[in-house]
């Protein structure tokens, strides 16, 4: 069945420097999704892509889809401590019904 | 806007006793509704979801079941928990704004000892 990879696992950074977070799928996605939780928290919605090589942007967060639609990337730019937390990307493949998620990167900023 | 309301926040049972967590969403009508299980430190891993009334498909088989007896309401139980069953259990509906977005509730946090 379809998978979904996240690398790193965990990631710590001095706040004000940059974070990329990656996602992998075995199979081609026909969308991504990307979440945050909060320590102690429930995921939120953070944004969908759904076009081969679609970037978008939230403030310091850049999302990218990649070409062959197999994997996405999020980058935030000058981590703020307000960052922390664990992100995951969710993908849904062209046969799937429901959204796969990824492991998670878990994000810890040091101010 | 909606809202989800889980219940109970946080549950200690002992191995063998039964379980019941409930989920109530609002603000919505006949949404997909969800189950997911967080282990510790871990990813989200789909239990149940529901399209409907009493229309429910199970992702993995295990010691759980659920039920859907209202339009808004999500129930996941288990007649005798097992250590594993531990984790945050996270109730989900399908988003107003955007086709396929989740919006989870709050979660609720199952120690078996």
């Amino acid at each position: 069945g379809q998978q979904v990879m996240q690398i790193p696992q965990y990631q710590h950074v001095q706040e004000g420097e940059d974070f990329t977070t990656y996602c992998n799928s075995s199979t081609t996605l026909s969308n991504i999704q990307w979440y945050k939780q909060r320590p102690g928290g429930h995921p939120v919605f953070l944004i969908q892509l759904v076009k081969s090589g679609e970037v978008k942007k939230q403030k310091r967060l850049t999302f990218q889809f990649g070409e062959a639609k197999k994997n996405s990337s999020l980058h935030i730019t000058a981590t703020q401590t307000t960052d922390v937390g664990t992100y995951f990307c969710a993908g849904l493949d062209n046969y799937g019904q429901n959204f796969v998620f990824g492991p998670g990167t878990r994000l810890s900023v040091l101010p | 806007s909606q809202t989800i309301h889980q219940w109970p926040a946080t549950l200690v049972q002992p191995v063998g006793s039964p379980l019941s967590l409930e989920c109530t969403v609002e603000g919505t009508s006949n949404p997909n509704l969800y189950w997911y299980r967080q282990a510790a430190g871990r990813g989200l891993q789909l239990l149940f979801y529901s399209v409907g009334i009493g229309q429910i498909s199970s992702e993995v088989p295990q010691n759980l079941s659920a039920s859907r007896p209202q339009d808004r309401q999500f129930i996941l139980s288990s007649k005798k928990l097992l250590l594993s069953d531990s984790g945050f259990y996270l109730c989900a509906c399908t988003g107003l704004i955007i086709a396929g977005e989740l919006f989870f509730g709050e979660g609720s946090r199952l120690t078996v000892l």
